[in-house]
């Protein structure tokens, strides 16, 4: 299988700093799509960003900005100036020319006051 | 409202009596999944489907099937439940295939198998 790798498994910050969570994937396909969900403690399961692999454009949304970067297979996301808000976990996951979603482990994100 | 709807929310059997999770979407998406969430390994595909009556086998298929006889219903059968299928499900939909638009979640079913 073509695993997502979410190494870092629980990060802990002070409001206002920034973070960035690492995603890294593996695959054999020319075409394939990544993105990052983010589940809050209540529990929904929240898309943030799709990516195809043919877009190496960083992309940045309010205090959220993500890059990607071919060369490494990596997939990062990044919260500047974090908010208690942003406490949840984030999943990362990637899609290929078999048509299966996968998602990384998921990364718990917890934002103090 | 546009939504992904799971039923029960809440499940408690015990080993080997049949059940089924229902799932359903009001927004004619031909796309529709079944995932596990476990502790530690994140959200795993269980089966998928890219349109009615067409199915296939996500990252974790065995114990579980599926059906797709209408679109707007993908639901998910456990014929014979084990303690292992203990989890928390997410059924999830998108208008076509998730590497186009985005996949929106139902809000997920916690069964627990005794």
């Amino acid at each position: 299988a073509q695993k997502v790798t979410q190494a870092q498994t629980e990060i802990s910050v002070v409001e206002k700093e920034d973070v960035t969570l690492d995603c890294v994937y593996e695959t054999r396909d020319t075409t394939y799509y990544l993105f990052w969900y983010k589940q809050p403690p209540s529990g929904e399961l929240v898309f943030l960003i799709r990516r195809n692999s043919f877009d190496e454009q960083n992309e940045i949304s309010g205090r959220y900005s993500w890059n990607f970067q071919k060369s490494t297979s990596s997939f990062n996301f990044t919260i500047t100036a974090s908010q208690v808000v942003d406490s949840a976990v984030y999943f990362c996951a990637r899609t290929g020319a078999n048509s299966k979603l996968t998602f990384g482990k998921g990364i718990t994100l917890s934002v103090r006051p | 409202e546009a939504q992904v709807t799971q039923n029960p929310r809440y499940l408690i059997t015990v080993t080997g009596k049949k059940l089924t999770v229902t799932c359903s979407q009001n927004m004619n998406h031909e796309y529709m999944s079944w995932y596990r969430q476990d502790p530690g390994l994140g959200l795993r595909q269980i089966y998928y489907s890219m349109n009615v009556e067409v199915t296939d086998k996500g990252d974790v298929p065995e114990g579980y099937k599926v059906s797709r006889k209408e679109k707007r219903n993908f639901p998910l059968i456990l014929e014979s439940p084990s303690p292992n299928q203990t989890s928390l499900y997410f059924c999830a939909s998108s208008l076509k295939h998730p590497s186009y638009n985005e996949q929106f979640f139902g809000p997920g079913t916690r069964l627990t198998v005794l």
